[in-house]
């Protein structure tokens, strides 16, 4: 069964705190992976997409990863505005494309 | 990139009534998707919506209670039928762009409480 896990569910950091949140998965067919962002009340922002193994993304103080298994999107020195759930989803087709989502990350990032 | 525009942003409304939900994106798109996001929660995927041909819905959704619009390449509808307060959620719309790139692009979602 197509799954996506993504740890930890809630993450406090200080300001400057580097840290990682990592998303799982078990997926047939996967086209592509995607990390987004959202803020409360407001949809998800889209951040990145990845779609092989070894493939790296950066915009900012996030850098996104990728293996066959799992993905990792790193906090280089955050700072408050970088507080948010941040989500994880992958994209598959076995006859039908869709996009599962992981249950997310919640960041604090304290002054 | 699409700019998605969902309205209404919020509603109130009465049990066994229904809502509708607009989406409208900016530019032509190839699949729409509707999701469902309970307060502090993941996404839950409703139905696939593609112009031209009926919806595919997700296990435990139904086209009776969530009927979907795909009139044309921009737009599309939800309604959410005969609503009971279980029906509270965030409801959101989402698109995938046409081309290679394989992202999807989201509305700012509905806020419906039934009371």
């Amino acid at each position: 069964e197509d799954q996506v896990t993504q740890s930890p569910e809630a993450l406090r950091l200080q300001e400057g705190e580097s840290s990682s949140l990592n998303c799982s998965y078990t997926v047939s067919g996967l086209r592509g992976l995607f990390w987004y962002r959202q803020d409360p009340g407001k949809g998800p922002e889209f951040l990145f997409t990845l779609y092989s193994a070894g493939e790296e993304k950066e915009k900012e103080r996030l850098k996104a990863t990728l293996t066959k298994k799992e993905s990792f999107l790193h906090i280089t020195a955050p700072k408050p505005e970088d507080s948010a759930t941040y989500l994880c989803a992958v994209h598959r087709f076995t006859g039908t494309y869709k996009y599962i989502f992981g249950t997310g990350t919640r960041l604090k990032v304290l002054a | 990139s699409a700019v998605i525009s969902q309205k209404p942003s919020r509603d109130i409304c009465q049990r066994g009534t229904s809502l509708t939900i607009q989406c409208q994106v900016d530019s032509q798109v190839t699949m729409m998707f509707w999701y469902r996001q309970q307060p502090g929660q993941s996404l839950t995927l409703i139905a696939t919506a593609n112009q031209g041909s009926e919806a595919t819905y997700e296990s435990g959704f139904v086209i009776d209670k969530f009927p979907i619009s795909r009139p044309n390449l921009t737009f599309s509808t939800l309604t959410v039928s005969n609503m009971s307060p279980e029906d509270s959620s965030i409801y959101l719309c989402s698109a995938q762009t046409r081309g290679t790139n394989t992202e999807a692009f989201f509305g700012q979602g509905t806020r419906l409480t039934v009371v």
